[in-house]
């Protein structure tokens, strides 16, 4: 069974530009989440998706949004860059909620 | 506000020892989580504890969670090379997912 996977592996951009992030799901997963990995502050809740709806949100700015399309995968849009954007993306997803979630390997994303 | 405390932040040790790493919370979580996490790749779950006091064994590694459901600690006997990683719990509370910073665990052979 295929587990979670995540493209681009490592994106750079400038700041200003945005950069879309894209999460493919376990086969049968309905739920997905984003998280952010920064040097320093650990793992951060960024967004839950599931049946498609958004369903809960960390404490980021709106410019940090996304969606989760019929097939259950998942996209992460970052609009505005900022160099403090620059982070490990973690998408996971989980059948029975977060507590059986599964990650992927993450988007390496730099902003210059 | 890091509701989830991990300690310590760096831990490196002789292969065969003994090792045990906390983390501490000042709030009550419904269950907590531990993972694995090693370079390049996304965290591992090793373990999701729910109900206060309880202890769960994952071969050589203890995990326990904190009668108040407060805090937890993981215990590995006889670590390995292969033990080596970033182990980071991460608690769940108001259908929100709470990571701590890690401990970041090197065995040296």
């Amino acid at each position: 069974e295929a587990g979670v996977t995540q493209s681009p592996t490592h994106l750079i951009k400038t700041r200003g530009q945005q950069a879309t992030l894209r999460c493919s799901p376990i086969s049968g997963h309905t739920s997905v989440y984003w998280y952010q990995q920064a040097l320093g502050l650990g793992l951060q809740f960024l967004l839950w998706y599931d049946e498609g709806e958004e369903r809960n949100r960390g404490n980021f700015p709106p410019r940090f949004s996304g969606r989760q399309f019929p097939n259950y995968s998942s996209e992460l849009n970052v609009n505005a860059l900022e160099l403090e954007d620059s982070a490990l993306y973690l998408c996971a997803s989980s059948l029975g909620g977060v507590e059986t979630q599964y990650f992927g390997p993450g988007t390496r994303l730099l902003v210059l | 506000t890091q509701l989830l405390e991990q300690s310590p932040q760096f831990l490196s040790i002789q292969e065969g020892e003994n090792l045990t790493v906390y983390c501490n919370s000042s709030s009550v979580f419904s269950s907590l989580q531990w993972y694995r996490q090693e370079p390049g790749e996304g965290p591992v779950l090793l373990v999701t504890v729910v109900t206060g006091g309880e202890v769960k064994k994952l071969k050589r590694l203890t995990f326990q969670f904190g009668d108040a459901r407060k805090d937890s600690s993981l215990h590995i006997t006889a670590a390995q090379p292969g033990d080596t990683g970033l182990y980071l719990c991460a608690g769940q509370r108001d259908d929100k997912i709470i990571f701590g910073k890690g401990t970041r665990l090197h065995i040296l052979p």
